[in-house]
């Protein structure tokens, strides 16, 4: 089956250190995203990329970085410069189209909690 | 700007009783799409439906209907007969130029 994989599901982390988590597709989709969820604030946007070698900073890139290598694989790293890390993580991705936008389908998530 | 709001922030409600969630969208763009999400207690957003800008005809999909009227900027998601299982966060949402912009969500609690 088609989809996006995200790990760890959770993981906890130390004050000061950093984390990559993993977002794998093999749904063949250029665009790729990185969202973060906080309690009732919806998902912000912190990085996307739409091709492989290339991305941009969202509206809340301070203290994560990225890497797209492959076209299946965009992962995301919590550095300890980012101040309140501590969240729920989602990957999505998307076909690229010129014309009219695509449906972005969502990963189940990584939860990171920093101790 | 773009903006999407959802002003309920969290809504309960007897199972079999209608329910309708709220989005209004601020966009100065002519073209561009709106969605509906849904946040199960898993994790994972699952796709509901998506309207671009040019179709006002509203929808129904079995329980679920939409109404998407421009000249209130507004795309409200109605469900009929609510059922527990449909207890869940749910996100409208605003695309253009390659960015979604999420609304804060609503959650949805369904009571037997």
């Amino acid at each position: 089956d088609g989809g996006i994989t995200q790990s760890p599901k959770y993981l906890f982390r130390k004050e000061g250190q950093n984390v990559t988590l993993s977002c794998e597709q093999n749904l063949n989709h250029d665009a790729m995203y990185w969202y973060r969820q906080d309690p009732g604030q919806g998902l912000r946007l912190i990085y996307y990329s739409q091709i492989v070698n290339d991305f941009q900073k969202g509206d809340i890139a301070e203290g994560y970085s990225v890497s797209r290598e492959k076209k299946e694989s965009f992962p995301l790293t919590v550095t300890s410069a980012q101040k309140n890390p501590t969240a729920f993580y989602l990957c999505a991705s998307r076909v690229r189209e010129e014309a009219g936008a695509n449906v972005l389908t969502f990963g189940a998530g990584s939860r990171l909690t920093v101790l | 700007a773009q903006k999407v709001t959802q002003a309920q922030t969290e809504i309960s409600v007897v199972e079999k009783e209608d329910v309708t969630l709220d989005c209004v969208y601020e966009t100065r763009d002519t073209t561009y799409y709106l969605f509906w999400y849904k946040q199960p207690p898993s994790g994972e957003l699952v796709f509901l439906i998506r309207r671009n800008s040019f179709d006002e005809q509203n929808e129904i999909s079995g329980r679920y209907s939409w109404n998407f009227q421009k000249s209130t900027s507004s795309f409200n998601f109605t469900i009929t007969a609510s059922q527990v299982v449909d207890s869940a966060v749910y996100f409208c949402a605003l695309y253009n130029f390659n960015k979604f912009y999420f609304g804060s969500g609503t959650k949805l609690n369904v009571k037997p």
